[in-house]
């Protein structure tokens, strides 16, 4: 049974850093990672899909990165902004599964 | 205009009652799912369907009834509402299974 993983539940950095958000999921056997944002209050926002035969997508100031052998994603944030602070999820699909599992999510304020 | 849209976005109702959830996607898109998030603000499936069929019924109650006229619509009812009920109900829509999802705003369904 999948398991997604997210660490840390919450965290808070000033504006401008660089930061780190982790993903781990127990089956390697999946066909796509999904990472989304979601505001209090609101739905959630796509950011990045990788597939599974990649290892990376880039969009703006977000880097997402996909490690299938050890069961890992990393969301990378460039340069924090205030604006950039929700809960970020991540969710994985399997092959002919019809379902995205989510992780717990970590909640993220950037302090100006 | 919105992709995927729900209504309503807030349902107050009393414990017994029968309610509705409307969803529809206006991205041509073939699958579509209903989410439940809980008071922890975790996602857990409820139903997925592909072309207006019924793939996953991720043991939910009976109570709760989804139905998908054409590709673009899938509503959720529910009967006879119980205190647990009470949550924040996602429509969710992508091309295929294991494409991109897009959700809805949610539904924040409050059971008195």
């Amino acid at each position: 049974k999948q398991e997604v993983t997210q660490i840390p539940a919450a965290l808070s950095v000033p504006e401008g850093e660089n930061l780190v958000l982790n993903c781990s999921f127990t089956d390697s056997a999946i066909y796509n990672l999904q990472w989304f944002r979601q505001d209090p209050g609101k739905g959630l926002t796509s950011l990045l899909l990788i597939q599974s035969s990649q290892r990376e997508q880039t969009s703006g100031r977000l880097n997402a990165s996909l490690d299938k052998s050890s069961g890992r994603s990393t969301l990378y944030i460039a340069a924090s902004q205030p604006g950039d602070s929700a809960t970020y999820l991540c969710a994985v699909t399997t092959s002919g599964t019809y379902k995205y599992i989510f992780g717990t999510g970590t909640r993220l304020k950037v302090l100006a | 205009d919105t992709a995927v849209s729900q209504t309503p976005k807030y349902l107050v109702t009393q414990m017994g009652n029968d309610k509705s959830i409307k969803c529809e996607q206006n991205l041509g898109h073939d699958t579509m799912y209903w989410y439940k998030q809980d008071s922890k603000k975790f996602l857990k499936i409820m139903f997925s369907y592909n072309n207006k069929e019924l793939i996953i019924n991720e043991t939910v109650p009976n109570r709760f009834s989804p139905k998908s006229p054409d590709k673009a619509h899938l509503n959720l009812h529910i009967n006879s509402l119980e205190l647990g009920d009470s949550a924040v109900y996602f429509c969710a829509s992508s091309q295929t299974e294991n494409t991109e999802a897009f959700f809805g705003q949610g539904t924040r369904l409050t059971v008195v």
